[in-house]
């Protein structure tokens, strides 16, 4: 059965902070990993990763694969208030593209 | 920028009764997907549509579950005979090849 488990779950931080979230997979036939924040309510797609080491940015996040050791990070720089929300790690297999395996999520706070 | 629409945003409904779940998923997206999230719980796939036909579905998608795609625009799923367990948040969600997901804003689904 496919598993993503993403660390930590919870993280308080201060603005200005930053941050790296983790996220680690098992799946059969791995097609991409997608990272999404969910404010509130529909997750929001960030990024989506297929290929090891080629990082992705878009302004103060970044995100990385490492195919070798099954896993993910994703960065957010400079955090600020808006930047509290969780962040979604999922993993799609290669067969079945958006038949994606969800992580429990990291809950990022970030305090003025 | 284009959006999924999902409505009703709320649905309370009795067990045993039957609901539909609308969705407008974005005008050039091709594959068309259903996901609910347990209060509390992962995100999990439900099932994914492409060319008017199911191409993947989950356990979880078992007889009471349908989908439809009535016209060009609307993308429904249906729940025969609901019950207390289908309490959770729909997302609809729309994709093109190789990018990745945009969800709606969801139905929350309050079975009594």
């Amino acid at each position: 059965e496919d598993k993503v488990v993403q660390s930590p779950l919870s993280l308080v931080v201060h603005e200005g902070d930053t941050v790296t979230l983790n996220c680690s997979y098992e799946v059969t036939n791995f097609r991409s990993l997608l990272w999404y924040k969910q404010e509130k309510k529909a997750p929001t797609f960030l990024f989506m990763l297929t290929s090891s080491g080629i990082e992705k940015k878009s302004g103060r996040l970044s995100s990385i694969l490492d195919k070798k050791e099954l896993s993910s990070i994703l960065n957010i720089t400079a955090t600020q208030t808006g930047d509290s929300a969780i962040y979604l790690c999922a993993v799609d297999p290669y067969t079945n593209a958006g038949k994606s395996t969800f992580g429990d999520g990291t809950t990022l706070t970030v305090k003025p | 920028e284009p959006e999924v629409t999902q409505t009703p945003s709320h649905q309370v409904t009795q067990m045993g009764q039957e609901v539909i779940l609308r969705c407008v998923p974005i005008s050039n997206h091709l594959y068309f997907y259903w996901y609910r999230q347990i209060l509390g719980q992962k995100v999990e796939f439900l099932v994914s549509f492409y060319n008017n036909e199911i191409s993947e579905k989950s356990e979880i998608f078992d007889d009471q579950f349908s989908v439809e795609r009535p016209d060009g625009s609307n993308f429904t799923l249906k729940i025969r005979s609901t019950k207390l367990e289908d309490s959770a948040m729909y997302f609809c969600a729309s994709s093109v090849p190789n990018y990745g997901y945009t969800f709606g804003s969801g139905t929350r689904l309050t079975v009594v």
